[in-house]
Parts: structure tokens; C-alpha cells; sequence
């Protein structure tokens, strides 16, 4: 079955650039059907969907708007993984981060990553 | 962005009873070219990922118990849980992907 195993600094300091990444087995982050996407978990802001991509032909990305300035996800497709980038980072970014298959629902999810912005 | 509102936020049932949430969206999440509602259920238990229960508004995941149905359309719905048990105790939170994706903040069940 698919399983995403999440890895990257639990601590980043603020006007940083928070790093995670996904690595993906069981399926293949080329899929044609699938999407991968970041999500994260706060207790201010609930569940909260930042961005996907995916690959249809060609690559593609779309972000929420919250965040859109500030964020890249990348694929590196001989690791079979793709990664998050989040600029400037605030304290108000401090959350659990998950990544997730999916282009409707979420199915699966990383372990999650707890990572706070503090200097 | 579509707004998801769950009641209650809190719920206590007793083992074998019925439990269930609401979730109202903002709009519809009904897409009437194919008459799917774009609404997912999710399970989260502490430490863990969100799990997924129900999409499709009422289709349940491989592998989930058959006591956990969804219903609903529209802006409108409900998930059940038909008898409780003690492993359903749990943060439930219901997901729409009509319009970008947005979740409800979470109803905390426990057994009363």
C-alpha cells in the first residue's frame, strides 16, 4: 500500500525557511492520477491545506492563497519524493505539518512533523 | 474560500449508542454534472494523521467498519456512528473538495 514518510528540522528560527520532505512508496510521484499535497495542523488555524502538485502531461502546482507568496513545493522524481519550502517563516507558522496523497481527499497522510519557529 | 462548521464541537455517547456530527458548508459542494458531493470525513485519534473514513459524502473507506455511515447533500450532513465503541473515541473533522480544499474544526467525541 502507499506510504509517505515525512523527514526534515523540528525547529526552524523566524524569518527562516522551513524544509520538509515526503518520501513516497507504493506509487509514484510521476503518477498520472495522483496529487501530493502539505497540509498542516495548529490549534489557531485547524487543518489547513497549502499546496499540491502534480503531474498530468506536465507538472503543476497550486497553492492557498495564505501562503502563496511564500511557499514552493519541488518533486525529485529519481528519489520518488517531493518536498516543501516555506519562506519567512513566523511564529504563527509553528504547526504540525503532514503531507497527503490525493487531488480530492486526503488518503494517506505522513506521520506528521512538528515544527516550531522560534529563535 | 467555503466555510465548514461542525456541531458540536464536543460530544459524549455512551458504548453501543448512536454518536453523530453535523457539518453545514458555507455553500454547496454538490457538483450537479455528476451529482457528487465533494465532501470527505476524516478520524483523527492524538499523534496520529487525520484517517479517512467517507468520501463522496457517503462512500465509506476499504476497511472501515460498517457502524460509520455518511449522509448529506448539498450544504448539509451528518456523520454517524451507529454503536459506539471504545475505539471510536477520536477528533472527527469533515473535509469539502468542491472549491479548493477546506476543513471543519473538529468534533471531539468521547464516551460518556
Amino acid at each position: 500500500q502507499v506510504q509517505l514518510q515525512q523527514s526534515g528540522p523540528g525547529l526552524v528560527k523566524p524569518s527562516q525557511t522551513l524544509s520538509l520532505t515526503c518520501a513516497i512508496s507504493g506509487d509514484s510521484v510521476s503518477s498520472n492520477s495522483a496529487a501530493w499535497n502539505w497540509i498542516r495542523q495548529s490549534p489557531s488555524r485547524g487543518l489547513e491545506w497549502l499546496g499540491k502538485t502534480y503531474y498530468r502531461s506536465k507538472w503543476y502546482s497550486d497553492f492557498a492563497l495564505s501562503v502563496k507568496s511564500r511557499i514552493t513545493i519541488n518533486v525529485d522524481t529519481s528519489k520518488n519524493q517531493f518536498s516543501l519550502q516555506l519562506d519567512s517563516v513566523t511564529p504563527e507558522d509553528t504547526a504540525v505539518y503532514y503531507c497527503a496523497r490525493g487531488a480530492d481527499w486526503f488518503d494517506p497522510w505522513g506521520q506528521g512533523t512538528l515544527v516550531t519557529v522560534s529563535s | 474560500d467555503i466555510v465548514m462548521t461542525q456541531s458540536p464541537d464536543s460530544l459524549a455517547v455512551s458504548l453501543g449508542e448512536r454518536a453523530t456530527i453535523n457539518c453545514k458548508s458555507s455553500q454547496s459542494v454538490l457538483y450537479s454534472s455528476n451529482n457528487k458531493n465533494y465532501l470527505a470525513w476524516y478520524q483523527q485519534k492524538p499523534g496520529q494523521p487525520p484517517k479517512l473514513l467517507i468520501y463522496w459524502a457517503s462512500t465509506r473507506e476499504s476497511g472501515v467498519p460498517d457502524r460509520f455511515s455518511g449522509s448529506g447533500s448539498g450544504t448539509d450532513f451528518s456523520l454517524t456512528i451507529s454503536s459506539l465503541q471504545a475505539d471510536d473515541v477520536a477528533v472527527y473533522y469533515c473535509h469539502q473538495y468542491y472549491s479548493g480544499y477546506t476543513f471543519g474544526q473538529g468534533t471531539k467525541l468521547e464516551i460518556k
